[in-house]
């Protein structure tokens, strides 16, 4: 089945302490990953995508095939990371993007 | 630039009755178009996606349905509601196999 798994509903670390959220999937094809994030009274947007090999505010996220993993990683986190994460992936042979669950990430002071 | 607009942003609806929510995409063509319903611990769920006018492709069978009366227009409905179609329902729009970009959201609550 394709699914998309974020296993941490919740994760709180201190600010400036290293951040990994968890993601992985389950896909036949050849999938195009993604993170999304949404913070307090904004809407959901675009963290950054693998295809792009980018790292935007600090947060990078590396594409495992054989661990079939997509794990958002930050090594310092700030307060203002503090919101709700997803996971997602989509391919080119459907129009169809898969969400994880969504991880709750909370920067303590 | 391109902007999604959805209406309304909230909404308090009796069970029984009838359902529209309308979603609209400006500064694109022949854009792909979603809806989700995003509920605490369960993420967002895929219920319609549209490729082009008049093709409604439905990904969970339920009390919804979609329709696509123009090229950058969405509408979710309901002929009856259920207390479980309260949630959050959030538009978005795509162009190709790259990100989406969603809508504000409208919370409906169905009493």
């Amino acid at each position: 089945a394709q699914r998309v798994t974020q296993p941490e509903k919740l994760l709180s670390v201190f600010k400036g302490a290293p951040v990994e959220l968890k993601c992985n999937y389950s896909y036949s094809g050849s999938p195009e990953l993604f993170w999304y994030v949404q913070y307090s009274r904004q809407r959901l947007q675009l963290l950054l995508r693998h295809i792009s090999r980018e790292s935007i505010k600090g947060f990078t996220a590396d594409l495992n095939k054989g661990e079939t993993s997509f794990h958002l990683k930050k090594p310092f986190a700030q307060e203002e990371d503090s919101a709700m994460y997803y996971c997602a992936l989509t391919s080119s042979g459907t129009y169809k993007y898969i969400f994880g669950t969504g991880t709750r990430l909370k920067v303590l002071a | 630039s391109q902007t999604i607009h959805q209406w309304p942003a909230t909404l308090v609806q009796p069970v029984g009755s009838p359902l529209s929510l309308e979603c609209t995409v400006e500064g694109t063509s022949n854009p792909n178009l979603y809806w989700y319903r995003q509920a605490a611990g369960r993420g967002l769920q895929l219920l319609f996606y549209s490729v082009g006018i008049g093709q409604i492709s439905s990904e969970v069978p339920q009390n919804l349905s979609a329709s696509r009366p123009q090229d950058r227009q969405f509408i979710l409905s309901s002929k009856k509601l259920l207390l479980s179609d309260s949630g959050f329902y959030l538009c978005a729009w795509s162009v190709g196999f790259y990100e989406q970009y969603f809508g504000p959201g409208t919370r409906l609550t169905v009493t």
